[in-house]
């Protein structure tokens, strides 16, 4: 898999978008991007994922630049509860998927009231 | 709908006994992972199971073993626990025909293991 580079932390106004940014330079043709975050001590939350093409879900926007050695994934409104270490992963989808994730050091972010 | 299940919650034991932790994946999900999560560091993937198969294996230690059962509900083995392996215990399933879907995960609540 890919190496990914986040910045360790960012903090974000409550109700402003939350912009998080991920560089995946190595990435291969046939590697998507996946974003999982997790708020303190509970269970990695599956956010969304691409593989080129830009996409949105109910949580959140994925925007992968055009030669997809980077992405940004986007809270558009943030709240408190939006608080959390967010990982971004580069996996390959071989039809298998049953290979563990691995999970870096992602970026840990905080909504400020 | 229905998540992943974990039992149990919180697990307290000695240096030297052995714990079971166990695992209920979503209905229809055929891969269940275990990840292990020690105090401030990210969770360490251990062993995955497809089809009650061993699918893939990461840092689990030697006095580690685990199982997927027929009912695909899957259970963590752990011997001869130290100090170290105080930690969350994570359980995460995934429908492996599933597309890049494939490695969309559901992780359970986790299981707090801590050893005295």
């Amino acid at each position: 898999d890919a190496k990914t580079t986040q910045p360790p932390s960012m903090d974000c106004a409550e109700g402003r978008a939350a912009n998080l940014p991920c560089n995946h330079s190595t990435i291969s043709g046939n590697e998507y991007v996946y974003w999982y975050r997790q708020i303190h001590s509970q269970g990695p939350q599956y956010i969304i994922h691409g593989l080129k093409n830009n996409e949105t879900n109910e949580m959140a926007s994925l925007i992968i630049t055009e030669d997809r050695k980077s992405s940004t994934l986007i809270l558009p409104h943030a709240t408190l509860r939006d608080t959390a270490v967010y990982y971004c992963i580069v996996r390959v989808y071989s039809g298998g998927g049953a290979d563990g994730l691995t999970f870096g050091k992602g970026t840990h972010l905080i909504i400020q009231p | 709908a229905a998540g992943v299940i974990q039992s149990p919650r919180h697990l307290i034991k000695e240096k030297r006994e052995t714990a079971t932790l166990k695992c209920y994946p979503i209905p229809r999900h055929d891969t269940v992972y275990w990840y292990q999560q020690g105090p401030g560091q990210d969770p360490q993937f251990l062993i995955s199971f497809y089809e009650k198969m061993q699918s893939d294996k990461g840092s689990i230690p030697d006095r580690f073993s685990a199982q997927q059962f027929s009912d695909y509900h899957s259970e963590l083995n752990m011997s001869s626990l130290e100090l170290g392996d105080s930690a969350l215990y994570f359980c995460a399933s995934s429908l492996r025909t599933g597309g890049s879907g494939a490695n969309v995960l559901t992780f359970g609540a986790g299981s707090r293991l801590t050893v005295l």
